[in-house]
């Protein structure tokens, strides 16, 4: 049990419809980051939020939309996705929230959730 | 170059083998540094982090090296359940958003 999170495990939707991915933490952490996995490729970051505010946009399709609507919970709305948008989508928390000016925050590890594995027909 | 690079393998080797993987980084400026483990269809776990001074964990050893910029894990004693893919985590200099590697690829055979 790693303390986060994510539902639905398994999702298939067609390209016209509108979904949302839903992610808890139960670690009293301060960041919370969206990323995608596709096959062969890095783990590519999506969104991060640091207190509740992104921090972090990295150049992602207007498609997908987060939500933070506190610190423990993260969604990501899924709207008239393509099939090459199918892979895993995994949450992750960390304790620090991101480097803000004058102050460096010493990074910590990522906790991971299982993933949401998304199929676009 | 890309941000952070790993052979993606496979690596293939017997069982009590010593194995070990690098990983070279691009920003010299780089903070911090990490080796998650991840399952095959599972999600990314924390192995070990990666400290200046080289650090050991029973089996696993982790060494950074800043002149040459990279970090290394060595596997001694290999098991059947270390089979996993193992990535390569960066912190650039001055923002604390990760960068990971495309992972090594490990299978273990008895």
């Amino acid at each position: 049990e790693t303390g986060v999170t994510q539902t639905p495990r398994h999702l298939v939707m067609g390209m016209t419809n509108k979904k949302s991915l839903k992610c808890e933490q139960h670690l009293g952490h301060n960041a919370m980051y969206w990323y995608k996995q596709s096959a062969k490729k890095p783990l590519e970051l999506m969104f991060v939020y640091s207190l509740e505010e992104r921090v972090e946009n990295n150049s992602v399709p207007s498609r997908f939309s987060p939500e933070c609507p506190n610190s423990s919970h993260l969604f990501l709305h899924l709207h008239t996705l393509q099939p090459e948008d199918s892979a895993l989508y995994l949450c992750a928390s960390s304790q620090d929230p991101p480097f803000t000016s004058g102050r460096f925050s010493r990074v910590n590890e990522q906790f991971f959730g299982p993933g949401t594995r998304l199929t676009v027909l | 170059r890309k941000e952070v690079e790993q052979d993606p393998g496979p690596f293939n080797v017997p069982e009590g083998a010593t194995v070990a993987f690098n990983c070279t980084y691009s920003n010299s400026a780089s903070q911090s540094f990490f080796w998650y483990r991840q399952d095959c269809r599972k999600e990314p776990k924390l192995l070990m982090s990666v400290y200046s001074s080289g650090n050991e964990d029973g089996r696993f050893t982790a060494q950074l090296n800043r002149a040459s910029q990279y970090i290394s894990l060595l596997i001694r004693d290999s098991k059947l359940s270390d089979s996993a893919t193992y990535l390569c985590v960066v912190n650039p200099g001055g923002s604390y958003i990760p960068t990971f590697g495309r992972g090594t690829s490990l299978i273990v055979h008895p």
